[in-house]
């Protein structure tokens, strides 16, 4: 079955660094999604991106973010200058078309120190 | 705004007695509703899904849910809880724009005793 990959699965950064997130997409997808989860807490919609551009964001989504797709089977996260409030799972996901499901990775946790 | 609200921070439940867990949501139109389940340190895994239909859906591990219009709910139940099922559950709505996002309620925690 299909899946939506991240990696890494955990990631201990520094403050202040730069930190990718790396995610596949099943690859006849068409949307893809970020999704944010700090911990205890529920999960919370960062950005949408389709047509190679994004579509949508939340206000959490500020400039210290941003999202590509580099090579068409890939989708990143980018956060420029990490903060410890930055410390969270991200989940990644990806739609066929419009009116289905979104099928979400296993996440990346991420933390900053 | 929409939002999505889980009455029940933590459930706990015996090992073989139903369950039942609520969600309501708020949104203009009748929503694309989900639930996940998420085991601790782990990922977010597909219950069942409501599209449109019969308003009640079975999804995997035995669980079903009941989409009630009226009440705008969609309430999780499981006739017989299993010790695995222990777990944060989270009701979801996917939003009717273009790009589908999906609002997720704060989750309702379930362990279950032996």
């Amino acid at each position: 079955e299909p899946e939506v990959t991240q990696t890494p699965s955990h990631q201990v950064t520094q403050m202040g660094q730069e930190v990718i997130l790396r995610c596949v997409p099943i690859s006849n997808h068409l949307y893809f999604y970020w999704y944010r989860q700090i911990l205890g807490q529920k999960v919370e919609f960062l950005v949408s991106f389709y047509n190679n551009e994004i579509s949508e964001k939340s206000e959490i989504f500020d400039d210290q973010f941003s999202v590509e797709r580099p090579d068409g089977s890939n989708f990143t996260l980018k956060i420029r200058s990490t903060k410890l409030e930055d410390s969270a799972m991200y989940f990644c996901a990806s739609m066929g078309e419009v009116n289905t499901e979104a099928f979400f990775g296993q996440g990346t946790r991420l933390t900053v120190v | 705004a929409q939002s999505v609200t889980q009455p029940d921070i933590h459930i706990t439940v015996s090992e073989g007695a139903s369950l039942e867990l609520r969600c309501n949501y708020s949104y203009g139109a009748t929503p694309y509703l989900f639930w996940y389940v998420q085991s601790p340190g782990q990922g977010l895994q597909l219950l069942l899904k409501y599209f449109s239909g019969d308003t009640l859906v079975q999804g995997i591990k035995g669980f079903e849910a009941e989409f009630k219009r009226s009440q705008s709910s969609f309430n999780l139940r499981k006739p017989s809880v299993h010790w695995s099922d222990a777990a944060e559950y989270f009701c979801a709505v996917g939003l009717k724009t273009s790009y589908d996002k999906v609002i997720f309620g704060p989750g309702t925690s379930l362990s279950v005793i032996p």
